[in-house]
């Protein structure tokens, strides 16, 4: 099955600097891949995602880059705000018509921005 | 549009009993996945329904097992409850060229 790896686990920033995380997946059938963001005691909530037939993503300061050869994918924040301090999580699947459902995730990563 | 509806939020019940959650999709979204989450295992996927069928299903024991009905709607139950079955229960629906959008969950301690 899919696996997927999730770094770094932690990250901190300055606010105003920019954030990146990265995910390798295993599976190179997968060609949907997902950003979920959980503040805490909140639902993991969907920021962005990217289909393998693009290899970059953008809306406003949150980009998603994907590299299908080295089955790797990464989430660019720039301009961080202390708002956007949370867990952040990345996922995989095979995706196709109405079945996004079996996704994969990564541990996560908990990035904290400070003021 | 409603999101996804996960009731109840919270819930306590002890070694051996069963429990229920129930899960209503956003409107229009006929597949349904559920999935758990915790500290240490991460956030590992269920099983997913479609149109009242289970079109696929996690590394999880048979004691977890789910259903769907003709409105979408879904419940998972699980059996035989252990202290390892502590965890935030979520459900999520996805439709048409619609991704996956989480409910609050359900929060389950078993004592």
């Amino acid at each position: 099955g899919e696996n997927v790896e999730q770094h770094p686990s932690t990250l901190s920033v300055q606010e105003g600097d920019s954030a990146v995380i990265k995910c390798t997946y295993s599976d190179s059938a997968s060609n949907y891949f997902p950003w979920y963001k959980q503040e805490l005691g909140k639902r993991p909530q969907l920021i962005i995602d990217i289909r393998s037939n693009v290899g970059e993503k953008k809306d406003q300061r949150i980009a998603v880059t994907l590299n299908k050869t080295a089955k790797h994918f990464s989430l660019h924040i720039t301009e961080t705000q202390p708002e956007d301090s949370a867990v952040y999580f990345c996922a995989a699947c095979k995706a196709g018509g109405t079945s996004y459902g079996k996704l994969t995730f990564g541990q996560g990563t908990i990035l904290t921005v400070h003021p | 549009k409603a999101g996804v509806t996960q009731t109840p939020r919270y819930l306590i019940k002890t070694r051996g009993q069963q429990v229920t959650l129930s899960c209503s999709p956003i409107s229009g979204h006929r597949s349904v996945s559920w999935y758990q989450q915790t500290p240490g295992q991460g956030l590992q996927f269920l099983f997913e329904y479609f149109s009242e069928t289970q079109r696929n299903k996690g590394n999880f024991p048979g004691r977890f097992s789910g259903r769907q009905f003709s409105n979408s709607r879904s419940e998972m139950n699980v059996s035989t409850l252990e202290l390892g079955d502590s965890a935030l229960y979520l459900c999520a629906s996805s439709g048409k060229n619609s991704p996956l959008h989480f409910g609050n969950g359900t929060r389950l301690t078993v004592t």
